[in-house]
């Protein structure tokens, strides 16, 4: 199975701040590539969908490098409302029409 | 957009039991529904790749007689839990594909599973 690792966290980062996390895949074969938000003991929403080299959305950047198989994701002016898990997503691949989930990176704004 | 709801939310159980649980897509079609099961402060794991019309696909792993996929229209998949034992209980989640749409996936609310 291909997988996708992410560093686990906590990472406590202050108000307003900005915060980078990365995620490797094994698949390299995958094109697209997903961003999830996971707050406590609720389901994933998607965040960010990378189709190319990345994306923007307001305060969230997700960047794609190919050659060295990672993605990035950039939250600046950090929120408090930020704080979750944020899970890393690529295609399962060899034909399965699955997505392939990180553990999650948890994230904790402090006030 | 892109709504997907998932009933119940939550449910208790005697040991032996079958829980039905059902997944929705309300304002698309979902030729795909996926259902996912989560335990605490872990990650999603696919349990199966419902497909309307079709035989669910099943991870390696998972009993596809304990777990009973049915997916009867494009916007209606369930899943039941037959024979349940304590070791079931856990959060499981259906997503959706938009039909013709690209890999997305769209989440239900989830459910959580108790089995006493």
């Amino acid at each position: 199975r291909k997988e996708v690792e992410q560093d686990p966290g906590p990472f406590n980062v202050p108000e307003g701040a900005t915060v980078a996390f990365n995620c490797t895949y094994s698949n390299s074969a995958s094109q697209s590539f997903f961003w999830y938000r996971q707050d406590c003991r609720k389901e994933p929403k998607l965040l960010m969908s990378v189709y190319s080299s990345g994306n923007e959305d307001g305060r969230f950047t997700a960047q794609l490098n190919r050659a060295s198989q990672y993605i990035s994701l950039l939250i600046r002016d950090s929120k408090l409302s930020d704080s979750a898990t944020y899970l890393c997503v690529a295609p399962s691949g060899g034909g399965a029409d699955g997505l392939t989930f990180g553990k999650g990176t948890h994230l904790i704004i402090q006030p | 957009g892109a709504v997907v709801s998932q009933h119940p939310s939550w449910v208790i159980c005697k040991s032996g039991t079958s829980v039905k649980i059902e997944c929705r897509s309300l304002d698309f079609q979902a030729t795909t529904m996926f259902w996912y099961r989560q335990f605490p402060k872990q990650s999603l794991m696919l349990m199966a790749t419902s497909n309307e019309g079709s035989k669910a696909t099943y991870e390696q792993g998972v009993e596809k007689d304990k777990f009973l996929i049915n997916h009867a229209s494009l916007t209606l998949s369930t899943l039941t839990v037959t024979s349940a034992h304590p070791e079931d209980s856990s959060f499981y989640i259906c997503s959706a594909r938009i039909t013709g749409a690209g890999y997305e996936q769209y989440f239900g609310p989830g459910t959580r599973l108790t089995v006493t």
